[in-house]
């Protein structure tokens, strides 16, 4: 499985943008960039994904890379609520494979 | 629209024991996969089910098995519990199993404890 590579933890403060960084050099053509996070005590829940050009949904920006090999998840105001455990991953035609993700603090 | 629900949310065994969770997809869905997240760890793919046959399969024993039933639900079962399995398993349901842009529902899990 393609693998990706972020980092352990990442801090925030309220209503300030977060960029939360995604490295995936051995990404193939066909593999979709998915985002999930996991809020405590729950399960994982989708975010967004994208292929090639950048993505906007309510919850998120997703910015790739020209040459994919990295991507940028977006939380425009972090808030409290957005404290959570966020994955990137790579879907070719796979389950969901998740690594250890990274654990986003919010600092009011 | 109820989202995929779990059952039971907590639960104890001792080890050797068996023990099966259940699982009943988001309405409408009709692939179920199921993962296993110890502590601290990312979740781990068990198995998927579609057309109720294993599909895919990820590095797990044969202790672990499944179910899928006709009208999507499923189950997991897990026979001579080790210590190791004690975990969150958690349930997702998506549509279509060969998408790779589907998105997954997850459940909020089944908390195992093997003493």
């Amino acid at each position: 499985d393609a693998k990706t590579t972020q980092p352990n933890s990442m801090e925030s403060n309220e209503e300030e943008p977060v960029h939360l960084p995604c490295n995936h050099s051995t990404i193939s053509g066909t593999d979709y960039i998915h985002w999930y996070r996991q809020l405590p005590s729950q399960g994982p829940e989708y975010v967004i994904h994208g292929l090639t050009s950048n993505v906007n949904n309510r919850m998120a920006s997703l910015a790739i890379a020209e040459d994919r090999k990295s991507s940028t998840l977006i939380l425009h105001r972090a808030t409290l609520r957005d404290a959570a455990v966020y994955y990137c991953i790579l879907r070719g035609n796979t389950p969901l494979v998740f690594g250890k993700g990274t654990r986003l603090s919010v600092i009011a | 629209d109820a989202g995929v629900t779990q059952s039971p949310t907590h639960l104890i065994k001792t080890r050797g024991q068996q023990v099966t969770l259940r699982c009943s997809p988001k309405s409408g869905h009709d692939t179920v996969s199921w993962y296993q997240q110890a502590l601290g760890q990312g979740p781990q793919f068990i198995f998927q089910y579609y057309e109720e046959e294993e599909r895919q399969r990820g590095n797990f024993p044969d202790r672990f098995s499944g179910h899928q039933f006709p009208n999507y639900s499923s189950e997991l079962n897990v026979n001579a519990l080790l210590l190791g399995d004690s975990a969150l398993y958690l349930c997702a349901s998506s549509l279509n199993p060969g998408v790779n842009t589907g998105e997954l529902f997850f459940g909020e899990g089944s908390r195992l404890t093997v003493l």
